[in-house]
C-alpha cells in the first residue's frame, strides 16, 4: 500500500477555507485515494474519493494533480464542528490485500 | 450508509477477566475490521477478515482474538484482560462500490481494564 505524509496538525478559524494536502509519492496506477474524519471518541467517517482530477460533494472538494503523487482535501467556510482529526488513505482498487492502514492523519483545530 | 453496531460502549472490568466486544452489521459485508486507538494516537489495526471462516491479524500485535462464523458478526475477545488491554476499539466494514471501498465503523468500545 502506498505510503502517506501528511501535515499533523493545521489551525484555521470559522469562515475559511481549508485545504490540507496528503503526499503519496508511489501511488500506483491502480490506486485511488479516500479521506476520512474522525471526531473524539468515535469512529473515522468517510468524507470524499477520487482517482483524478476533481471530485465535489456536499461536504468536501478532492482535487488530485494529474501525476496524482498528491491529494488536496479542501473544506469551504469551516466552522467549529469541522475540527477533526482528517485522514488520507490510498488504497488498491479491487483491495485483494485486505489491509487498510491509517496515518497519524492531520488534527484540525478551526478558531471562532 | 451501513449499519454497524458495537456493544458494550464503556466496559470497566478487572485484571485478569475474560471479555469479549461484539460487532454486527446489517448489511452483508464481506470484509471486517477492528482498530485500537488511544487518546490522541493513530488508529492501530489488529484484526481483519474476508469473509466467514477469515481471519488475519493486523498491523499491530494484540493478544485479542477474533472469530467470524457469520458474514454479520466479528466478535473479538480477550481472555484475560489487563491495565496494558485499556483503549477504545473500533469496528468496521467495507462497502464495495464498483472497485473502490468505503470504511463505515461502529461507535466503539472504550474499554477500561482496572
Amino acid at each position: 500500500l502506498a505510503k502517506t505524509t501528511q501535515p499533523i496538525s493545521m489551525d484555521s478559524y470559522e469562515g475559511q477555507e481549508v485545504n490540507i494536502t496528503c503526499s503519496h509519492n508511489n501511488i500506483a496506477t491502480n490506486d485511488y485515494i479516500t479521506w476520512y474524519q474522525q471526531f473524539p471518541s468515535q469512529g473515522p467517517r468517510f468524507i470524499i474519493q477520487g482517482y483524478k482530477t476533481k471530485v465535489t460533494n456536499e461536504v468536501a472538494s478532492l482535487f488530485i494533480p494529474a501525476d496524482r503523487k498528491s491529494s488536496t482535501l479542501s473544506l469551504p467556510r469551516v466552522s467549529l464542528s469541522d475540527t477533526a482529526v482528517y485522514y488520507c488513505l490510498v488504497v488498491p482498487i479491487y483491495n485483494q490485500g485486505g489491509k487498510l492502514i491509517f496515518g497519524q492523519g492531520t488534527e484540525l483545530s478551526v478558531k471562532p | 450508509e451501513a449499519d454497524i453496531y458495537q456493544t458494550p460502549r464503556y466496559l470497566v472490568i478487572g485484571t485478569g477477566k475474560k471479555i469479549t466486544l461484539e460487532c454486527s452489521q446489517t448489511m452483508g459485508h464481506d470484509k471486517m475490521y477492528w482498530y485500537q486507538q488511544d487518546p490522541g494516537m493513530e488508529l492501530h489495526l489488529i484484526h481483519y477478515s474476508y469473509g466467514v471462516n477469515s481471519t488475519e491479524k493486523g498491523d499491530l500485535s494484540s493478544e485479542s482474538t477474533v472469530s467470524r462464523i457469520r458474514t454479520e458478526h466479528f466478535p473479538l475477545t480477550l481472555e484475560s484482560a489487563r491495565p496494558s488491554h485499556t483503549s477504545q476499539y473500533l469496528c468496521a466494514s467495507i462497502s464495495r462500490e464498483g472497485g473502490s471501498e468505503k470504511l463505515f465503523f461502529g461507535s466503539g468500545t472504550q474499554l477500561s481494564v482496572l
